[in-house]
């Protein structure tokens, strides 16, 4: 079946320091593969998507994701951690079935300290 | 950049009673979703829709929900009798294979803000 696992329930980070989260999927075909992030009662928002191509993805607010197949793996980064960036980051991958399914990881929850 | 809007942001409800959570999808997205969050759980999927009919739906989907498009451009999802475990953030989600026809695509689901759902 499909799933997403994301091993770290929360990370710590001090503001400016680089981050990586961590996302591992089991999808039988080509995934595709996204993270959304979460601010605290509010909605999803799309940070980037994989479909295909250049394995390094470009997302908004300065993240970037690499797909590696071999490792099942679709980790998100960040070079320098702003404070704002504290929130909750799912890692997803859509399963087809003729229509697009979201399964979502269980989330990492990111702080950030000063 | 188009958008899925919910209303209302937040219900509260006494459990037992019905409640109707609404949805405007992008309107020329042709499939239809609703997902739950319970409150600090992961995002899951509870059903999509195609062409007025349900395509698939989860195990927690049971004979309590319900999804209907009552015109063209509103997506309902119905709890008959609300128990206290349904309180959660509910995110109604749209979708459209681009081109029009049913392959993949790059398209995106685009997620709406959440209906936060307290029963009581």
């Amino acid at each position: 079946a499909q799933s997403v696992t994301q091993p770290d329930i929360h990370i710590t980070v001090s503001e400016g320091a680089s981050l990586e989260l961590r996302c591992n999927y089991s999808y039988g075909a080509t995934p595709y593969l996204f993270w959304y992030v979460q601010s605290p009662g509010q909605g999803l928002q799309l940070l980037l998507k994989y479909f295909s191509g250049d394995t390094l993805v470009q997302g908004i607010k300065g993240f970037e994701a690499e797909f590696k197949r071999s490792q099942s793996s679709f980790n998100l980064r960040k070079p320098s951690v702003h404070w704002s960036d504290a929130a909750e980051y799912f890692c997803a991958v859509v399963h087809w079935t003729g229509g697009f399914k979201t399964i979502f990881g269980a989330g990492t929850r990111l702080f950030v300290k000063a | 950049e188009p958008e899925v809007t919910q209303t209302p942001s937040h219900q509260v409800t006494q459990m037992g009673q019905e409640v109707i959570l609404r949805c405007v999808p992008i309107s020329n997205h042709l499939y239809f979703y609703w997902y739950r969050q319970i409150l600090g759980q992961k995002v899951e999927f509870l059903v999509s829709f195609y062409n007025n009919e349900i395509s698939e739906k989860s195990e927690i989907f049971d004979d309590q929900f319900s999804v209907e498009r009552p015109d063209g451009s509103n997506f309902t999802l119905k709890i008959r009798s609300t128990k206290l475990e349904d309180s959660a953030m509910y995110f109604c989600a749209s979708w459209a294979p681009s081109g029009g026809a049913k392959t993949r695509s790059t398209d995106t689901q685009y997620f709406g803000p959440g209906t936060r759902l307290t029963v009581l």
